[in-house]
């Protein structure tokens, strides 16, 4: 089992570019949830997505966008970046059912410049 | 709104010290609690859970209890070794529907265990 994989590790854009992540999830899993942790802080919730919609969303920008494929994989995209963009984004899947728990991958370390 | 305060670190022990990390909620349903680890350069890692009042989640000699009187859910470990060193980051979730709710976390609790 791959577990939780997203690509790419690390990024480095340049204020005002866009910028697209990846994320395969757990097998078994359907439901991929996405969140942004900066520096010296907990991760913050994004939105999250099951049966190709968004079902969640946090307080983020519209800037922040996503897409979830039929199987199950999902991207973040984010436009016009800014310098407070920079952070590790956390790609988590789990199972469409309560009392379930999240899987998370390693991340895709950020860096605008 | 739904949150999670949790002590703030950085705490330095010592091997084979005995180890709390504090953590407290506000949910407004009935939360699932959990903590998570992270290594340096690492994503998270699940340690343990706990879905209703008074369960007792364990994992790897860490055991938090899910309080629903005092609303807390404190990490506690008898005898930390140096390979414990990591943040730990204390969640809840509250159920949407048919699918896991969004995870609250705290701000994590970066720990040191020295030889």
């Amino acid at each position: 089992d791959a577990g939780v994989t997203q690509s790419p590790t690390h990024l480095i854009k340049t204020r005002g570019q866009q910028v697209t992540l990846r994320c395969s999830p757990k097998s078994g899993h359907d439901t991929v949830s996405w969140y942004q942790q900066a520096l010296g802080q907990g991760p913050q919730f994004i939105f999250q997505y099951y049966e190709e919609e968004e079902r969640q969303r946090g307080n983020f920008p519209d800037r922040f966008s996503g897409h979830q494929f039929p199987n199950y994989s999902s991207e973040l995209n984010v436009n016009a970046l800014l310098l407070g963009d920079s952070a590790l984004y956390l790609c988590a899947s789990s199972r469409g059912a309560p009392n379930t728990e999240a899987f998370f991958g390693q991340g895709t370390r950020l860096t605008v410049v | 709104g739904d949150s999670v305060t949790q002590m703030e670190g950085p705490v330095t022990l010592s091997e084979e010290a005995f180890l709390t990390i504090n953590c407290t909620y506000t949910a407004t349903g009935y939360p699932s609690l959990f903590w998570y680890v992270q290594y340096p350069g690492e994503g998270l890692q699940l340690l343990l859970k706990a879905t209703k009042a008074d369960d007792k989640g364990s994992n790897k000699g860490f055991e938090a209890t899910y309080r629903k009187e005092t609303t807390s859910f404190h990490l506690e470990k008898g005898s930390v070794q140096v390979s414990d060193s990591a943040v730990y980051f204390c969640a809840l979730s509250v159920n949407r529907g048919s699918t896991l709710g969004r995870l609250y976390f705290g701000r994590g609790t970066q720990l040191t265990v020295w030889p």
